[in-house]
């Protein structure tokens, strides 16, 4: 089955300890991103990735570094979590450049204390 | 920012069609039209695009108007299982951000 996976799907930590959220896709898809969801704010994008070793800043990258060594996998990582980064989180994938449309994962909900 | 435009909230009753409008009225020429929608909390799901034709999917159907300034997603039967929040997006092909916009949020009632 085709689909994009994210682990955990629920983490309540503090702030300052590093987490690593992971996403994984099983399409080999070139393109994948996250995005986070906040209340009133809709999904806005963190990070990109256009392929193996290609990443890119989105709209609110600040607080976050990714990293794309192998096509499938495109983890989220946050340094040094703080309250404010407390948002429900997407990965998401897509075939590459043209009209191709986005699968998402189902979601990290992070809480940060 | 998002470039559509879309009623908060629709109400339709189970068994028939669900017309969702969306407005875009500010389109480019090479921009296509997407439509995804987010069913409580889950990963938004992809439903159908189009350029300038009507689409159709076993999901939904897009009717895109001739100048290309509004369109309207339409689920011919929709089932409870229908209830969401859904976004429309336009999207240049090779740009892969999505911008969402706030969306309809749906409510499909016996």
């Amino acid at each position: 089955e085709a689909q994009v996976t994210q682990n955990p799907r629920y983490l309540i930590t503090v702030t300052g300890k590093k987490l690593t959220v992971t996403c994984s896709q099983n399409m080999n898809h070139e393109y994948m991103s996250w995005y986070r969801q906040d209340p009133g704010l809709g999904l806005r994008q963190i990070y990109y990735s256009m392929n193996v070793e290609v990443t890119d800043k989105g709209d609110v990258p600040e607080g976050y570094k990714v990293s794309r060594k192998e096509k499938r996998n495109f983890p989220l990582i946050l340094e040094s979590p703080s309250p404010n980064q407390t948002s429900l989180y997407f990965c998401a994938s897509s075939g590459g450049v043209g009209v191709y449309e986005q699968y998402f994962g189902p979601g990290t909900r992070l809480t940060v204390t | 920012d998002a470039k559509t435009t879309q009623p908060p909230s629709m109400d339709c009753a189970e068994g028939r069609a669900a017309n969702l409008p969306c407005n875009h009225s500010t389109i480019s020429g090479n921009e296509y039209v997407y439509w995804y929608r987010q069913i409580h909390s889950q990963g938004p799901q992809y439903i159908i695009h189009g350029l300038k034709n009507n689409e159709t999917n076993e999901m939904a159907s897009l009717i895109i108007t001739e100048d290309r300034k509004s369109s309207t997603l339409i689920l011919p039967h929709a089932t409870l299982r229908d209830t969401a929040v859904y976004y429309c997006i336009v999207r240049v092909p090779g740009f892969q951000k999505l911008v969402f916009g706030t969306g309809t949020r749906l409510l499909v009632s016996p």
